[in-house]
């Protein structure tokens, strides 16, 4: 079946350390993105791709970094710079431009908790 | 900027109970609008989307109809069930943005 898969499902930081998420789609979707959503609150969205080798900030970017060297891998690192990084992260893929307005899907997300 | 608002929560009712969650939104020019599910530790399931004014979005008994002058999107189902205990979530995403906006979620509980 086609999907959006996240792991690990959860994960551990150590105080300045370096982490990353991972998130693979076989959609064959163009577009993806990460959000992250805290307890009782609704998502924000961290950085998304609109294609291969390109990518802009969302609204809470720092402290984060992506990558896109290919098509269905967007890989999100939480860095020692993001001071708060306790939340749940939620990777996304849509069909991007070729599919305008159409929605977004979802993979289980990654629990991520500070040691 | 885009921006969707919804009934904040939580809401609690019992089964067979009659359900509404209210959404309302601002965006230029003609968005789509969807509605989330979330059930506990997971990520989020679409549930129903309408494309333009006028279109009613339904899936698993819940119903939502897009209405353009009132800018809402409200969900409704006639009956629900302790399963339908989840978070719910409105969106949009409009064709200049090509990104969803959320609403903060509304937590619905269904006793037995």
């Amino acid at each position: 079946d086609g999907g959006i898969t996240q792991s690990p499902k959860y994960l551990f930081r150590k105080e300045g350390q370096n982490v990353t998420l991972s998130c693979e789609q076989n959609l064959n979707h163009d577009a993806m993105y990460w959000y992250r959503q805290d307890p009782g609150q609704g998502l924000r969205l961290i950085y998304y791709s609109q294609i291969v080798n390109d990518f802009q900030k969302g609204d809470i970017a720092e402290g984060y970094s992506v990558s896109r060297e290919k098509k269905e891998s967007f890989p999100l690192t939480v860095t020692s710079a993001q001071k708060n990084p306790t939340a749940f992260y939620l990777c996304a893929s849509s069909e991007g431009d070729r599919g305008r307005n159409q929605p977004q899907h979802f993979g289980d997300g990654t629990r991520l908790s500070i040691l | 900027g885009d921006s969707v608002t919804q009934m904040e929560g939580p809401v609690t009712l019992s089964e067979e109970a009659f359900l509404t969650i209210n959404c309302t939104y601002t965006a230029t020019g003609y968005p789509s609008l969807f509605w989330y599910v979330q059930y506990p530790g997971e990520g989020l399931q679409l549930l129903l989307k309408a494309t333009k004014a006028d279109d009613k979005g339904s899936n698993k008994g819940f119903e939502a109809t897009y209405r353009k002058e009132t800018t809402s999107f409200h969900l409704e189902k006639g009956s629900v069930q302790v399963s339908d205990s989840a978070v719910y979530f409105c969106a949009l995403v409009s064709g200049s943005a090509r990104q969803l906006t959320f609403g903060s979620g509304t937590q619905l509980t269904v006793l037995p």
